[in-house]
């Protein structure tokens, strides 16, 4: 199992440029959850998907923010355009209806110049 | 505001047993309570959860009190790589009608030589 597999690891973006971040999460997992975490704000949870249908999106910042899942194995999450304040590490995790605990990738630590 | 009150620090000498406390008195009768830890650049990891017995695996035991209201994580033999982060969170399943996953800033727990 390779586990929830997240791309890029680093990137590093000037500001206004598109950014487009990866996740393919564990086979047979039918939740996935975007987090952002920052020294200021701790882990906050973005969006969550259930069977690839947005289920809540009420933690997506504004509407620069958007994500998709359009199939079981894979999700993105998109900044158009980016500002340096989107500067995080951006988490992807997955979980499925017979376990509880999520199981979160390495992260995309991104930066906007 | 996360559920959940934690303390902000903790030291435990190696080879020791470390006791990580938990308050979370406004639980609901629905909502589990979780344990994640973090160790530094790496994503959150899952550790435990139960609902009201005590539980135990390979990496930790959960200890809850009769009413819920508080719970402690033992970590029973500590290791210098068990210096990390680590999240209570109380949170009903995500297809619950109350799903609310809140993180907290957690304990950073430091095994020292």
């Amino acid at each position: 199992d390779a586990g929830v597999i997240q791309s890029p690891r680093h990137e590093v973006t000037e500001m206004g440029q598109e950014v487009t971040l990866r996740c393919k999460p564990i086979s047979g997992h039918n939740s996935l959850f975007w987090y952002r975490q920052t020294m200021m704000r701790g882990l906050e949870l973005l969006i969550y998907f259930n069977n690839n249908v947005p289920i809540d999106d009420s933690g997506m910042p504004e509407d620069r923010f958007s994500a998709k899942m359009p199939n079981a194995s894979f999700s993105t999450l998109k900044i158009q355009p980016s500002e340096p304040r989107d500067s995080a590490v951006y988490f992807c995790a997955s979980s499925g209806d017979r376990t509880h605990g999520y199981t979160f990738g390495s992260g995309t630590r991104l930066t906007v110049v | 505001d996360a559920k959940t009150t934690q303390p902000t620090s903790m030291d435990c000498a190696e080879g020791r047993a470390a006791n990580l406390p938990c308050n979370h008195s406004t639980i609901s009768g629905n909502e589990y309570v979780y344990w994640y830890r973090q160790i530094h650049s790496q994503g959150p990891q899952y550790i435990i959860h139960g609902l009201k017995n005590n539980e135990t695996n390979e990496m930790a035991s959960l200890i809850i009190t009769e009413d819920r209201k508080s719970s402690t994580l033992i970590l029973p033999h500590a290791t210098l790589r068990d210096t990390a982060v680590y999240y209570c969170i109380v949170s009903a399943r995500p297809m619950d009608s109350n799903y609310q996953l809140i993180w907290g800033a957690g304990t950073k727990l430091i095994i020292k030589p």
